[in-house]
């Protein structure tokens, strides 16, 4: 199956830096890589995603990058606000696989700094 | 707010009693989903459902069971066979392959 690592557990950065939280997979075949945020005591809201066929997207202050070469994507928030602070879950797609193949990763506590 | 509904928010039950969480959605889709969230543990699947009257086992079934009568609703139950059963649970719902899965408000249980 699927292996998801996430990091780091805990991040930390003053108000109006950016952000970035980087997560590995090991099944090559992964095909879809959402990224979820959890405010406290709250569901996880899906924040951006990426498929495999692309390298980059972008979404105001939010970024995805992915090198399926090496396996990896990362989330990239730039400029920062105090809203932004909460957890961060990755998580990557096995296609074929049951339950739709999601595989998370286990969160990075963001927290932003005033 | 998503079409996903848990209840109760809270729960709390004695060791040794068997417990059912709700989950209800009102979004038509086919595939359900139940996850345990634990501290510094990420999201882990315990059942899923791909359609009604099917359902098949994640990651960390054991003590833990399921139904899927009706479309709109797959509770869980935690038997008193879950070792460690306090825990935050999420329940979620996706349209179907390539859809974004969307969570319930999820239900915090305490058993002491």
């Amino acid at each position: 199956g699927e292996n998801v690592e996430q990091h780091p557990s805990t991040l930390s950065v003053q108000e109006g830096d950016s952000a970035v939280i980087k997560c590995t997979y090991s099944d090559s075949a992964s095909n879809y890589f959402p990224w979820y945020k959890q405010e406290l005591g709250k569901r996880p809201q899906l924040i951006i995603d990426i498929r495999s066929n692309v390298g980059e997207k972008k979404d105001q202050r939010i970024a995805v990058t992915l090198n399926k070469t090496a396996k990896h994507f990362s989330l990239h928030i730039t400029e920062t606000q105090p809203e932004d602070s909460a957890v961060y879950f990755c998580a990557a797609r096995l296609p074929g696989g049951g339950a739709d193949g999601l595989t998370f990763g286990k969160g990075t506590h963001l927290i932003i700094q005033p | 707010d998503g079409g996903i509904t848990q209840s109760p928010k809270y729960l709390f039950r004695k060791e040794g009693q068997n417990v059912t969480l709700s989950c209800e959605q009102n979004l038509n889709h086919d595939a359900m989903y139940w996850y345990r969230q634990d501290p510094g543990q990420g999201l882990r699947l315990i059942y899923y459902s791909q359609i009604v009257n099917d359902f098949q086992k994640g990651d960390i079934a054991e003590g833990y069971s399921v139904s899927r009568e009706k479309k709109e609703s797959f509770p869980l139950t935690v038997t008193s066979a879950q070792k460690n059963p306090t825990a935050f649970y999420l329940c979620a719902s996706r349209a179907g392959a390539g859809h974004e899965q969307y969570f319930g408000p999820g239900t915090r249980l305490t058993v002491t």
